[in-house]
């Protein structure tokens, strides 16, 4: 298994442009999560999903949108980039079942906005 | 909302010497999970506790869920230059809520 792949690893954006960070699983996870995390900073959960179809705001979801047309994929969409959208962004999965909410960790990818 | 902190912020120690990070929240917590985020790393998963005083070891590491279910720690015995990093607590309030991070401990350890 590949796990949690995430690309690109690094990016670097114009103000106002837009992107797609892409993330995708394998091991048939039905939460998927995406988290930002500012230098020496923790992580802030952006949007999650709890299964194909389900999306749900997180804590910092202003500037994002996201998308959950299959189970493996749960792509992040970041219309108009402002700076302070430059962070390590974080894609990960975690079993659905109770108690067993243990989150696979992506990469991340770097974006810097300038 | 439901917060979750941790301290200290930052540790420095020599080599060899212990370590501890406190994890509180501001809530009951279903169960608590602990990762490490090596610098420039992504976070990884250590362990996991689910019951009220819970203690679990791993080699050197020893992670503690406290009665009330509201804090936890993690200990680590004679630290080695592999143990830098940041480590992260997280747990959600029930089975079914998200679990919500810490802001991190980062750990430095000199030779």
């Amino acid at each position: 298994n590949a796990g949690v792949t995430q690309t690109p690893k690094f990016r670097i954006l114009k103000i106002g442009q837009s992107m797609t960070l892409q993330c995708a699983q394998d091991m048939n996870h039905n939460y998927m999560y995406w988290y930002r995390q500012d230098p020496g900073m923790g992580l802030k959960l952006i949007y999650y999903s709890v299964g194909a179809g389900i999306t749900d705001k997180g804590e910092v979801p202003n500037g994002y949108n996201v998308s959950r047309s299959t189970t493996e994929d749960f792509p992040l969409r970041l219309e108009l980039a402002a700076p302070s959208q430059t962070s390590v962004y974080f894609c990960a999965s975690s079993y659905s079942s109770r108690d067993r909410e243990t989150q696979y960790f992506g990469p991340g990818t770097r974006l810097l906005v300038l | 909302g439901q917060q979750v902190m941790q301290i200290p912020q930052y540790q420095h120690v020599q080599e060899g010497e212990d370590f501890t990070t406190y994890c509180n929240s501001s809530t009951t917590l279903s169960n608590i999970q602990w990762y490490k985020q090596r610098p420039g790393g992504h976070p990884v998963f250590l362990i996991q506790l689910v019951k009220s005083g819970e203690v679990k070891k791993q080699k050197r590491l020893t992670f503690q869920f406290g009665e009330a279910k509201k804090n936890s720690s993690l200990h680590i015995t004679a630290t080695q230059t592999t143990d830098v990093g940041t480590y992260f607590c997280a747990g959600p309030r029930t089975s079914y809520d998200k679990v919500i991070f810490g802001p991190g401990t980062s750990l430095s350890v000199i030779p």
